[in-house]
């Protein structure tokens, strides 16, 4: 069946530094959406891409996906104690969503 | 949070014991949707409901049962059949327009039931 891996899992990032998380899945992926999910919290949508070679940005987050839509990456420039939390990349396939474990993020400042 | 809400916010299991966690939503969104989180994990799915009256299994039912009756309710019942029911579970939502048939429709989450066994 399909899976959606991430790598790393964990992350610890000095304030100021930037930091990439991939995503990579076992098979093509229709579209592939990210979400946060701070400490405590539930996942919230940040983005969703849909075309091959796709990039979106989010003020100082820049999202990838692969030209072959197997994989994505999430690149965050000067990073700030308020991007700590989980990133999860989700990613579909016919009706599946199946999300990938999370890069948890964690700042040092 | 968006429109979703889930009740309790902690729940305890007794061992042999049936509980239902509640999820609302009045976002009018077509299909709703029931994740376990583990540490360490991705969500993954248990159950999924694009329709009133009917739903599907997910990666990971046994042990679960959901029910909907109505649009803006999909409650999860955790039976004792299931073993390791210790985990946070979220439920989310999604319109089934057009969007949805794209596959590009966003999720939106509740904000979680951590059910744990005494």
């Amino acid at each position: 069946g399909q899976q959606v891996m991430q790598i790393p899992q964990y992350q610890h990032v000095q304030e100021g530094e930037d930091f990439t998380t991939y995503c990579n899945s076992s098979t093509t992926l229709s579209n592939i959406q990210w979400y946060k999910q701070r400490p405590g919290g539930h996942p919230v949508f940040l983005i969703q891409l849909v075309k091959s070679g796709e990039v979106k940005k989010q003020k100082r987050l820049t999202f990838q996906f692969g030209e072959a839509k197997k994989n994505s990456s999430l690149h965050i420039t000067a990073t700030q104690t308020t991007d700590v939390g989980t990133y999860f990349c989700a990613g579909r396939n016919d009706y599946k969503l199946s999300f990938g474990a999370g890069t948890t993020v964690t700042v040092r400042a | 949070d968006g429109g979703i809400t889930q009740s309790p916010k902690y729940l305890f299991r007794k061992e042999g014991q049936n509980v239902t966690l509640s999820c609302e939503q009045n976002l009018n969104h077509d299909a709703m949707y029931w994740y376990r989180q583990d540490p360490g994990q991705g969500l993954r799915l248990i159950y999924y409901s694009q329709i009133v009256n009917d739903f599907q299994k997910g990666d990971i039912a046994e042990g679960y049962s959901v029910s909907r009756e109505k649009k803006e309710s999909f409650p999860l019942t955790v039976t004792s059949a299931q073993k390791n029911p210790t985990a946070f579970y979220l439920c989310a939502s999604s319109p089934w327009e057009d969007g949805w048939l794209l596959g590009q429709e966003t999720q939106y989450f509740g904000p979680g039931t951590r059910l744990l066994v005494l």
